[in-house]
């Protein structure tokens, strides 16, 4: 599966979007784009994901580059307890291992 | 519904002792995954159960550690003659599988292993 990169720590103030950067520029073609958080002490949740077409869901939105090897994570209007660290992942779908990389801690301030 | 759960949530052991560390996952998710996070890392792989198929072990980091899963649902972690190394996180996931296809993992609470 392709590496991501992100950045390790990001602010964002409440009520604001965040977006969260991602880059995987060795993306291959049958790899999806996951993303997961993890809010201090709890597992890992999962948020959405995506092949190549932008998706959201009741969380969050995901874009997809057209070329595929960055994405950004969106919250529309994040709040207190959306600090968390934010993993994006890439792997083939029915390959069950993900590769965890160190995620970007996100804190959202008042 | 009930998510995955974990027992104990805690667990302090001296060095050399075994530990077993429970994992329930979430009914009908035929697939249940093993992790380990130190702190302030990613998640470590350590092992794949999917129904009747062998698991995969390739993550497991020593014989010394060894998983089973009972039944097809519940599964427990062994770690003998702990070290101070092996203290971590212990993570468990479950996720369907549609066509022999897993799909979104659903992760646990954790249990937070400490070897003195």
């Amino acid at each position: 599966d392709a590496k991501t990169t992100q950045p390790t720590s990001m602010d964002c103030a409440e009520g604001r979007a965040a977006n969260l950067p991602c880059n995987h520029s060795t993306i291959s073609g049958n790899e999806y784009v996951y993303w997961y958080r993890q809010i201090h002490s709890q597992g890992p949740q999962y948020i959405i994901h995506g092949l190549k077409n932008n998706e959201t869901n009741e969380m969050a939105s995901l874009i997809i580059t057209e070329d595929r090897k960055s994405s950004t994570l969106i919250l529309p209007h994040a709040t207190l307890r959306d600090t968390a660290v934010y993993y994006c992942i890439v792997r083939v779908v029915g390959n069950y291992q993900l590769i965890w990389g160190a995620g970007t801690k996100l804190i959202i301030k008042p | 519904g009930a998510g995955v759960s974990q027992s104990p949530s805690n667990k302090v052991t001296e060095k050399g002792k075994d530990v077993e560390l429970r994992c329930d996952p979430i009914s009908g998710h035929t697939a249940l995954y093993w992790y380990r996070q130190s702190l302030g890392q990613g998640l470590e792989f350590l092992i794949y159960f999917q129904g009747n198929s062998a698991p995969d072990k390739s993550g497991l980091p020593s014989d010394r550690f060894s998983a089973e899963r009972t039944g097809g649902s519940v599964s427990t972690l062994t770690i003998q003659r702990t070290q101070q190394e092996d203290s971590a996180v212990y993570l468990c996931a479950s996720s369907l599988t549609v066509g022999g296809r897993p799909y979104e993992q659903y992760f646990g609470p954790g249990t937070r292993l400490t070897v003195t």
